[in-house]
């Protein structure tokens, strides 16, 4: 399978509070799993991104947990800030097909 | 020393028309893409291309034919443009396929009238 579905599909939050962000995929064969945030107007850029080896990764306010045998990866943010607002992907690696299949998207606005 | 350019910005046409968009990428990558952004925000995969091979062709309508003349380029032509072709079109390019970390370019805002 191709699928990768994210959820939620927009996200409301205070500034200071944590934001998760769910993806799910379908092939067991992933083994590469990055996030993207494009802010409007602007193209997608890489923030964080974990391998099927290691389940965990931080980068300062970010983390990407990874669960292979449920097969879901999850995006974290905390003490979320306004210029976190922005569009969030998902993505994972479908091997057998040599691409990387994005999900839907998460609208994330961060409020004052 | 833009990493990833694409040319022009905006592309404004109307239906029936033939028109290009051209990748440069400057930052010694072996892959390049090109991705389809709609109204929704879709990002969906339309070619890959590495070391100037096609390595992945989605189903798009044959109407779109990239081609890359060296492995810095890649350029975009779409034949007999219509409505539905409207949409942000992004070039990437990352050294490993698929398992690296791709750098889009900044869009390419086409709009079919």
């Amino acid at each position: 399978g191709e699928n990768v579905e994210q959820h939620p599909s927009t996200l409301s939050v205070q500034e200071g509070d944590s934001a998760v962000i769910k993806c799910t995929y379908s092939d067991s064969a992933s083994n590469y799993f990055p996030w993207y945030k494009q802010e409007l107007g602007k193209r997608p850029q890489l923030i964080i991104d974990i391998r099927s080896n290691v389940g965990e990764k931080k980068d300062q306010r970010i983390a990407v947990t990874l669960n292979k045998t449920a097969k879901h990866f999850s995006l974290h943010i905390t003490e979320t800030q306004p210029e976190d607002s922005a569009v969030y992907f998902c993505a994972a690696s479908i091997t057998g097909f040599q691409k990387l299949v994005f999900g839907t998207g998460t609208r994330l606005l961060v409020s004052p | 020393d833009t990493a990833v350019s694409q040319t022009p910005k905006y592309l404004v046409t109307q239906m029936g028309n033939d028109k290009s968009i051209k990748c440069e990428q400057n930052l010694g990558h072996d892959t390049m893409y090109w991705y389809k952004q709609d109204s929704k925000k879709f990002l969906k995969i339309m070619f890959s291309y590495n070391n100037k091979e096609l390595i992945i062709n989605e189903t798009v309508p044959n109407r779109f034919s990239p081609k890359s003349p060296d492995k810095a380029h890649l350029n975009l032509h779409i034949n007999s443009l219509e409505l539905g072709d409207s949409a942000v079109y992004f070039c990437a390019s990352s050294q490993e396929a698929w398992t690296d970390t791709q750098y889009f370019g900044p869009g390419t805002r086409l709009t079919v009238l």
